[in-house]
């Protein structure tokens, strides 16, 4: 299966909002309503944000909010922390009970 | 408070195996699966496959097939990834994470994961 589609990196200022888009296709992302996001900090393993598109789970920050249109799913997070500054990827479920990653997007607060 | 804890790292020959434990704790091991995610040096998440705790049904993906067992043992709690034929291009990051769907749902995203192991393939 093919990695879903992240941009590289994006970045904000402090108490900015950014958007971090992901693209799959009609087999994954467009198929299901089951995309994840995950933040990762270097030399720390993955922290899942959000579930099934849009959910929060316990402890993570209402900053953090996610949506989906059609073969995109995306992550915003705003009011940007220096603690936000991570990597980011989102995943979704796919045919075969596949789960296929993004390639991952490096945020920097500036 | 859910657990995952997984053994140290490693350094193996081209063409050895590396087997990686996960010990799960602070829930019913048997109510969830494992999945299996890696890392390689700078690169992005790799989905490898899951391995359901309540009766060991596996789903991996087509890379890794023939070259992967992912295995559970209810009395202790703990969940195995054994890699076999192992090339270069395995030196990677190995993470285990509790897939948050119930026995016999989606498996749509993963709730808590381990720390990772360091699997190291060099001659």
């Amino acid at each position: 299966q093919s990695a879903l589609t992240q941009p590289a990196s994006v970045s904000g200022s402090p108490g900015q909002s950014v958007t971090i888009s992901c693209t799959g296709t009609s087999n994954d992302v467009g198929a299901y309503n089951y995309v994840s996001w995950y933040q990762q900090h270097p030399g720390k393993a993955p922290k899942l944000m959000i579930y099934d598109v849009s959910n929060r789970p316990s402890g993570v920050s209402n900053r953090f909010s996610g949506s989906k249109s059609a073969n995109t799913a995306s992550l915003t997070i705003s009011g940007l922390q220096a603690e936000d500054e991570a990597d980011y990827y989102c995943s979704s479920y796919s045919s075969y009970s596949y789960v296929v990653f993004g390639g991952g997007t490096k945020l920097t607060v500036l | 408070q859910v657990q995952l804890v997984q053994s140290g790292a490693e350094v193996k020959k081209p063409g050895a195996s590396v087997k990686v434990s996960c010990k799960a704790s602070g829930y019913t091991f048997t109510n969830y699966a494992i999945t299996w995610v890696r890392q390689a040096p700078g690169q992005g998440l790799e989905w490898m496959g899951w391995v359901s705790a309540y009766n060991g049904n596996t789903n991996y993906v087509q890379k890794f097939q023939g070259r992967v067992t992912m295995t559970t043992d209810t009395s202790t709690s703990t969940a195995y990834m054994e890699l076999r034929s192992l090339g270069s291009d395995d030196t990677a990051v190995y993470y285990c994470a509790r897939i948050a769907s119930p026995v016999g749902a989606t498996p749509s995203h993963f709730d808590y994961w381990g720390q990772g192991t360091l699997v190291t393939v060099s001659s």
